[in-house]
């Protein structure tokens, strides 16, 4: 069974940093592309970002391009989104996603339960 | 890379059927066959329905299908459920290898 556990969530002030987790089992990790995807309060979901299976190809919306970093560690099965400069309009919950197969244009099959991030003074 | 456009709301009587549009470009919806729907219910994590415009996962129910013309996609909901009601987004690949959502339909059960 896919299960995808996201930690780090929590209140930031404006300008700050934040890491979220990801914990990833029941599939072979390093297969898939992985990616993150946040919806703010009472509005929908924004794609934010992907990263290959092995790492070494990232892609970013143009929201976050230059402050968030998405990475991973397939030795340890998990995924990490750094967030920097945060902003007030960066607050949502954000959803670690499995992608079907290893190329971007598999999309989401596989979603976490979210981490709710807050940027706000 | 803008969103793919989506009726705010939409509705039915249970037994009834209902379709939900996704209107992107010739960037995402229109030249790629990689159209996902998604089904949220309040408080809860989004869930695969349709891959591919028109597959199925294992497990859905075949009351739920997907479509595409141009640079339109489409899911239909047949035989409406209590169940069914939720809010539904679709996704498309994109010419930049990135993904876009749509702004999400809210479906009720009437």
């Amino acid at each position: 069974e896919v299960q995808l556990l996201e930690s780090g969530g929590g209140l930031v002030q404006p300008g700050g940093s934040l890491r979220l987790s990801c914990a990833a089992s029941g599939f072979t990790f390093s297969s898939y592309a992985m990616s993150w995807v946040r919806q703010a309060p009472g509005k929908g979901l924004e794609w934010v970002s992907v990263i290959s299976g092995g790492g070494g190809d990232t892609k970013y919306a143009d929201s976050v391009k230059g402050r968030f970093t998405i990475s991973r560690d397939n030795s340890k099965n998990t995924l990490y989104l750094q967030m920097n400069s945060l902003r007030a309009e960066d607050t949502a919950v954000y959803y670690c996603a499995k992608y079907r197969g290893s190329g971007y244009f598999w999309g989401v099959d596989y979603w976490g339960q979210g981490t709710l991030v807050t940027v706000s003074s | 890379q803008s969103a793919l456009t989506q009726p705010a709301s939409v509705s039915g009587s249970p037994g009834q059927s209902i379709t939900i549009s996704c209107t992107g470009t010739s960037s995402d919806v229109g030249v790629y066959n990689y159209v996902s729907w998604y089904q949220q219910h309040p408080g809860k994590a989004p869930k695969l329905m349709i891959y591919d415009v028109s597959n199925r996962p294992s497990g859905v129910s075949n009351r739920f299908s997907g479509s595409k013309s141009g640079n339109t996609a489409s899911l239909t909901i047949s035989g409406l459920q209590a169940e069914d009601e939720a809010d539904y987004y679709c996704s498309s690949y994109t010419s930049s290898s990135t993904r876009v959502f749509g702004g999400g339909t809210k479906l009720t059960v009437l």
